[in-house]
């Protein structure tokens, strides 16, 4: 079945580091995918999604690029801050997967000042 | 403003007792989701509903029940709650019949199970 396999954590960065958490997928169909952050004491959030191949999301300095060649779907930041420091999940959606989303285990990211 | 409430934040019960959590949203979304999130496993489907009186089970749903009597209410229940069913447990809704739109969710209930 589908599934979505991303870098294991906890990642820990110095503010200003440059930032990538891997994500990886399978899926049968062509999925849309999308990365999810949570921070301390709540739900998740949507940070940005991408619907196709060679899709660019964006949102708040992050960026992820859909690549099916590489069923990748990579998430980097250029500059974090201490403000980024939460659980980062990778997603997909698709109908082959019966409707359901599929998301990764994970990542925690904390950011030193 | 979209929104998923659900009904507690934090709850603590006692093991063999029966525990309702409850889930809102506002978005006349079709599709509802349980999932329950524990570290290192991730979050992990138990249930999910895509139209009224439909559910379908995800991959954990042994020890659980929901309900969905209405579009916008999604519950969820421990017949009889047991020790490791103590967890995070995550509410989300999505309009149906779109890949390309996302999951909301809703804070959040802490259960423990004492």
């Amino acid at each position: 079945g589908d599934s979505v396999t991303q870098m294991e954590g906890p990642v820990t960065l110095s503010e200003e580091a440059f930032l990538t958490i891997n994500c990886t997928y399978t899926a049968t169909g062509y999925p849309s995918l999308f990365w999810y952050v949570q921070y301390p004491g709540e739900g998740l959030q949507l940070l940005l999604k991408a619907t196709k191949a060679d899709d660019k999301g964006s949102n708040k300095g992050f960026e992820a690029t859909y690549r099916k060649e590489t069923t990748s779907f990579h998430l980097e930041k250029g500059s974090v801050q201490v403000s980024d420091s939460a659980v980062y999940f990778c997603a997909l959606f698709s109908y082959s997967s019966a409707s359901k989303i599929i998301f990764g285990s994970g990542t925690r990211l904390s950011i030193r000042p | 403003d979209v929104k998923v409430t659900q009904s507690s934040r934090y709850l603590v019960k006692r093991t063999g007792e029966k525990v309702f959590l409850e889930c809102v949203q506002d978005m006349d979304h079709e599709n509802m989701f349980w999932y329950r999130q524990d570290p290192g496993l991730g979050l992990r489907l138990i249930y999910f509903s895509y139209d009224v009186k439909m559910k379908e089970k995800g991959d954990i749903p042994e020890g659980y029940s929901v309900s969905r009597e209405k579009k916008e209410r999604f519950s969820l229940i421990l017949e009889s709650a047991s020790t490791n069913q103590t967890s995070m447990y995550l509410c989300a809704s999505k309009l149906a019949d779109s890949e390309n739109t996302e999951a909301f969710f809703g804070q959040g209930t802490r259960l423990t199970v004492v």
